[in-house]
C-alpha cells in the first residue's frame, strides 16, 4: 500500500542552525512528491516539488529537498533556520497512474531565538 | 490577486444540522479538491472535481456531497452534521489533476465545530 511517514511529529531548532525534515516514502509507481509548509490559521503553500527531473529539488525561502529513490526518501533541508520558519510542514505523495494523493502527518518545527 | 476563498472561516453547529461551505477561485483551474484536516492525521481528501458537472469520492466521502456547476465554484455540503465531522476544512485547486504533479493551491480554511 502507498504511504507517505514523516518520522518526526515536532522539531525544534535554534535560529540560524541547520534544518532536516524527514519523509519516507512507499509507492508502486514514480510518484511525484512535494513539501508543503502551513503557518498557523492559513492554507498549505507549495515550498518545492520533484518530477522525476533533478534529485535534487529547490525551493522557496532557500529549503530544498533531495529524491533518494534507493532510500525512499524526500528529507526536507535548509542550512540556516529563520524564526519566521515555525510552521508545520507536510510531505505529499501523488501517483498518477494510481489514482493517489497521500499527505504525511505533519512535522511541527519550531524555532527558538 | 484571491487565489482561492473560502467561506466561512469559522462556524458553530449543532448535531444534525446542514450546512455548506463554500469555496470559490479564480485561476480558472479545471480540478478543485476539498480535504479535512484533523490532529496528526495530514489531510485527508473528502471529494474532488476535474471541470464542471463532473466530481468524484476520495478517501473519506461519507457524510458529504458536493457539485460543481461552475468552473469557479465548488460548495461542500453537510447534510445532517455529526461530531466527528468536527475538523478543519480545506478546499484546493489546480491546473491538473490533484494525482499528477500539479501543485495544488490552497484557501486558508473553515474551522467547524459540531456540538
Amino acid at each position: 500500500a502507498q504511504s507517505v511517514t514523516q518520522l518526526d511529529s515536532h522539531v525544534s531548532v535554534s535560529e540560524g542552525t541547520p534544518v532536516l525534515l524527514r519523509c519516507n516514502y512507499s509507492s508502486s509507481y514514480s510518484p511525484s512528491l512535494f513539501w508543503y509548509v502551513q503557518h498557523p490559521n492559513k492554507g498549505l503553500q507549495l515550498l518545492l516539488k520533484y518530477t522525476s527531473a533533478a534529485t535534487l529539488v529547490k525551493g522557496i525561502n532557500g529549503f530544498e529537498a533531495e529524491f533518494k529513490k534507493s532510500e525512499t526518501s524526500f528529507h526536507l533541508t535548509k542550512p540556516s533556520a529563520h524564526m519566521s520558519d515555525a510552521a508545520e510542514y507536510f510531505c505529499v505523495v501523488s501517483e498518477i497512474e494510481g489514482g493517489k494523493l497521500i499527505f504525511g502527518q505533519g512535522t511541527e518545527l519550531s524555532v527558538k531565538p | 490577486n484571491a487565489g482561492v476563498t473560502q467561506t466561512p472561516k469559522f462556524q458553530v453547529l449543532k448535531t444534525g444540522q446542514s450546512m455548506t461551505l463554500q469555496c470559490a477561485q479564480d485561476m480558472n483551474h479545471e480540478y478543485m479538491s476539498w480535504y479535512r484536516q484533523d490532529p496528526g492525521m495530514g489531510l485527508r481528501l473528502i471529494h474532488y472535481s476535474v471541470g464542471a458537472g463532473i466530481t468524484d469520492q476520495g478517501e473519506v466521502p461519507n457524510g458529504y456531497n458536493v457539485s460543481r456547476s461552475t468552473t469557479e465554484d465548488f460548495p461542500l455540503r453537510l447534510l445532517s452534521a455529526a461530531p466527528s465531522q468536527t475538523s478543519v476544512y480545506f478546499c484546493a485547486s489546480s491546473q491538473g489533476s490533484i494525482f499528477s504533479n500539479q501543485p495544488q493551491h490552497f484557501g486558508d480554511g473553515t474551522r467547524l465545530s459540531i456540538l
